[in-house]
């Protein structure tokens, strides 16, 4: 069975800081990899994924996460948060026959004060 | 304008009431799930479906029941069964195929047992 575990419940920091939110997935397979945001009153939505190729991805907003399969780690960084990047981050894995199936992490708040 | 809709936003039931919550999307998509999302433990899978007339059990299935009669709608009940249903309910859909495709959010129901 997939698993995700993201280490950081909740993490605070002030504007202009860089930012770095674990993620460790436990699949022996063939994985597909997804970092969600969920804004404050707003849907979920795909900040960017990995399914194959160049294990650096980069996403909206200037988020990227690097896949690293030696560590079955995919961390999302930002070199400098803004105070709208106050959301709810969810990491998930999909892989196998999941038929699409994600399987998510527990989520990390992230507060940034102005 | 293309999306997933789900209805109501907040909904509140009475201990022992069967309760349905609505899921409609004019994306074209073959796959819809359900999940549910408490604090601190992500989003869960609770069923899903791969296309019309078909629905397997996800994670936390007990409780809780779908119909997939049309390809656009994904009704999920929660039925007095379900021990904790209150809840953020969030249904999703996606393209079916390889698992690289992401699964779209619709903005979810909050609901309440009182």
């Amino acid at each position: 069975a997939q698993s995700v575990s993201q280490h950081n419940h909740h993490v605070i920091l002030s504007e202009a800081a860089s930012l770095e939110l674990g993620c460790n997935y436990s699949y022996g397979g063939t994985v597909n990899l997804f970092w969600y945001v969920q804004y404050p009153g707003q849907h979920l939505q795909l900040l960017l994924k990995y399914f194959s190729g160049d294990p650096l991805v980069k996403g909206i907003k200037g988020f990227e996460a690097e896949f690293i399969k030696s560590k079955f780690s995919f961390n999302l960084r930002k070199p400098s948060v803004q105070w709208s990047d106050t959301a709810e981050y969810f990491c998930a894995v999909s892989g196998g026959t999941s038929y699409g199936k994600l399987t998510f992490g527990q989520g990390t708040i992230l507060t940034v004060h102005p | 304008d293309g999306g997933i809709t789900q209805s109501p936003k907040y909904l509140f039931r009475k201990e022992g009431q069967n309760v349905t919550l609505s899921c409609e999307q004019n994306l074209n998509h073959d796959a819809m799930y359900w999940y549910r999302q408490d604090p601190g433990q992500g989003l869960r899978l609770i069923y899903y479906s791969q296309i019309v007339n078909d629905f397997q059990k996800g994670d936390i299935a007990e409780g809780y029941s779908v119909s997939r009669e049309k390809k656009e709608s994904f009704p999920l009940t929660v039925t007095s069964a379900q021990k904790n249903p209150t809840a953020f309910y969030l249904c999703a859909s996606r393209v079916a195929g390889g698992h690289h495709n992401e699964q779209f959010f619709g903005p979810g129901t909050r609901l309440t047992v009182l």
